[in-house]
């Protein structure tokens, strides 16, 4: 049973670009959250999909965007991209809203040059 | 805004004694708690949860308290193993706001055989 899996596992872009991440759900699993995991931090909530659409947002600005597909995967999009933006981005599934356990992915490293 | 806070980045612990690790929140509203460990190049795994009805959840060597009244969580691990040695992350969220975990920066314990 394949655990939860993001690709790609590094990843350098220039500032201003834009960036696209994805993650596959462990099986059986309908809800992606994402998270943003910057150097000697703790992860910090981005945006959870449930059903194809956006059901929670944490403190990101517009530039961070997301989909989910029918069959539960998901992609993170970040535009116009700082600095900043540099980090782990981590994916975590779940099997339903509310349920408070969540498994992650090994997450991508973005570094923004 | 640090809403989990895990004031020591580092533990040193002889194998076979008592790891402590702490958490402290700041919201009241937050009513479900757990702890995560990452072993680097790995995403978070959860290891144990409590929710605020509680004050004390064991699960084998590994059991958490609950201090409402000080907002205080504590990881304790009896006995430490070398295989322990990971990053902990405290995580906290709240009922109205199930979806969105608010993490703490990490305390990496090290069990020394």
């Amino acid at each position: 049973d394949a655990g939860v899996t993001q690709s790609p596992t590094h990843l350098i872009k220039t500032r201003g670009q834009q960036v696209t991440l994805r993650c596959s759900p462990k099986s059986g699993h309908d809800t992606v959250s994402w998270y943003q995991q910057a150097l000697g931090q703790g992860p910090q909530f981005i945006f959870q999909y449930y059903e194809e659409e956006e059901r929670q947002r944490g403190n990101f600005p517009d530039r961070f965007s997301g989909h989910q597909f029918p069959n539960y995967s998901s992609e993170l999009n970040v535009n116009a991209l700082l600095l900043g933006d540099s980090a782990l981005y981590l994916c975590a599934s779940s099997m339903g809203q509310g349920n408070y356990e969540q498994y992650f992915g090994p997450g991508t490293r973005l570094t923004v040059t | 805004d640090q809403q989990v806070k895990q004031n020591s980045p580092s533990l040193s612990v002889q194998e076979g004694r008592i790891s402590i690790l702490n958490c402290d929140y700041t919201n009241s509203m937050f009513d479900y708690f757990l702890w995560y460990k990452k072993y680097p190049a790995e995403g978070p795994t959860f290891l144990i949860s409590i929710s605020s009805i509680k004050d004390k959840n064991e699960d084998g060597r590994f059991t958490v308290f609950l201090n409402k009244s000080a907002k205080h969580l504590s990881l304790h691990i009896v006995p430490s193993q070398p295989g322990d040695s990971a990053v902990y992350f405290c995580a906290a969220s709240a009922r109205e706001d199930f979806n969105k975990f608010y993490f703490g920066s990490g305390t990496k314990l090290n069990v020394k055989p």
